[in-house]
Order: C-alpha cells, then sequence, then structure tokens
C-alpha cells in the first residue's frame, strides 16, 4: 500500500515570497502519478499541479512548480509570488495502479499581508 | 455543466438513523468516486465506480455502508444505523477514462455530516 506523508502541519509565508511544501511517498509501483490539490476553506478541492511518475522535467504551472525526485521519493511543492488567495489547506496525493487517490495529512498555508 | 455536484451539502442527524447523500458528477466522466474526510486530515478513500460497475471498495467501508450508481450517472452513498464516527465531510469526485489514460479528479464541495 501507498503512503504519502507531508511532515509540515503549518506554514505560514508574506505575500510575495516564496514557499515550500514538503511531501515524501513510499511506494514499490513505478509508473504512478502525484498531484498537490488545494482546499481553500468551505470551498472544494482543485488541482494545483500533476507530475507523471516517468517525466524527469519538473511540472510547472504559472506560479506553481514542483521538485520531484523520484529516487529520494519526494515531491515538494514551490509556490512563487503568494497570494492572499494562496491561503488554504495543501494536499500532496498519489494515483497509482490503484486507481484511487491516496492523500498526505495536509498542510494549512497561512499567506499574511 | 458546472462540475461535480453533491447534496445535501449538509446534513446533521441522530445516531442510529440512516442517511443519503447524492453526487452528480461531470457528466462525460465515466469514473465516479466517494472519499472521507475527518476535520484536519487528508481524505480517505472510500470506493469508486466505473460508469455502474462498483471496482473497489476499502475497509473503511463497512456494512452499514452502501453506494451505487444505477444508470453510471449520479451515485448514492447510504450510511445505515449512524454512529458518532461517521460525523465527517463526504466528499464526491468524478474523472475520465478514456483511450489515452485518466484525466484528474475533479471534486465536488461535500456533504457534512454531524451525528448528534
Amino acid at each position: 500500500a501507498q503512503t504519502v506523508t507531508q511532515s509540515q502541519p503549518e506554514m505560514s509565508v508574506q505575500e510575495a515570497e516564496t514557499v515550500t511544501l514538503s511531501c515524501t511517498y513510499d511506494t514499490s509501483e513505478s509508473n504512478y502519478y502525484l498531484f498537490w490539490y488545494k482546499q481553500p476553506p468551505s470551498r472544494q478541492m482543485i488541482l494545483v499541479i500533476r507530475q507523471e511518475a516517468y517525466k524527469q522535467q519538473n511540472a510547472t504551472e504559472n506560479r506553481f512548480s514542483v521538485n520531484f525526485q523520484k529516487a529520494a521519493k519526494s515531491f515538494s511543492l514551490k509556490i512563487s509570488d503568494s497570494q492572499l488567495g494562496d491561503t488554504a489547506m495543501y494536499f500532496c496525493a498519489f494515483w497509482g495502479a490503484g486507481n484511487m487517490l491516496t492523500f498526505g495529512g495536509g498542510t494549512r498555508l497561512m499567506v499574511k499581508p | 455543466d458546472t462540475g461535480v455536484s453533491q447534496d445535501p451539502r449538509h446534513k446533521i442527524t441522530k445516531r442510529g438513523q440512516n442517511v443519503t447523500f447524492r453526487c452528480d458528477p461531470i457528466s462525460e466522466h465515466n469514473r465516479l468516486y466517494w472519499y472521507r474526510q475527518t476535520l484536519g486530515q487528508g481524505p480517505e478513500f472510500l470506493t469508486y465506480f466505473q460508469n455502474e460497475a462498483q471496482l473497489e471498495k476499502s475497509r473503511l467501508l463497512s456494512d452499514r455502508f452502501s453506494a451505487e450508481r444505477p444508470k453510471g450517472s449520479f451515485s448514492t452513498l447510504e450510511i445505515q444505523r449512524t454512529e458518532q464516527g461517521d460525523s465527517a465531510m463526504y466528499l464526491c469526485a468524478s474523472s475520465f477514462l478514456g483511450a489515452a489514460g485518466d484525466t484528474e479528479a475533479f471534486f465536488g464541495q461535500g456533504t457534512r455530516l454531524t451525528v448528534v
């Protein structure tokens, strides 16, 4: 079974600065996907960024980028130029042969003005 | 189509009562998932359907839980004889599995269940 670990329960960052959220995972599979989801307070979960394990190039999506280290089983999210609207819970998730998402425990990010 | 919708958004029930939740996925999506999320935790997988077939069930899904997707469109999740430990947010998600693989999962806003 896969496990996903987010070791930072809470983080804060000043508006316009950069923050990195950590995620590690454990799996014996070689083909899989990794995701970061954002869950704003009382709102639905939305996809931030996606990484295919077979791709060596790190995914980027505007201000969001990842550092994918397959050998180390690490998948961190970097948010550049943080905005107040980035305040949310962030979940790292694994998708493999089981056809289901396995989530980490989440990191609560607060962006301060 | 505005996305995955769930009904009701909130449900308060007395212990021992039965409750049923509904999920309407994005119309062209053939996969539908149910997750449970307790406060401050990440969502946990419960079950998923491909079209009308229920393909996987978590061990978290006790005999009191049943899910259906009768025509491969909307789905219902029923909890019988509710217990206080069932209090949680129940999330539905959908995706499309095609020749090119699976799309991302799109989530609904969830149904928050409180058992008193």
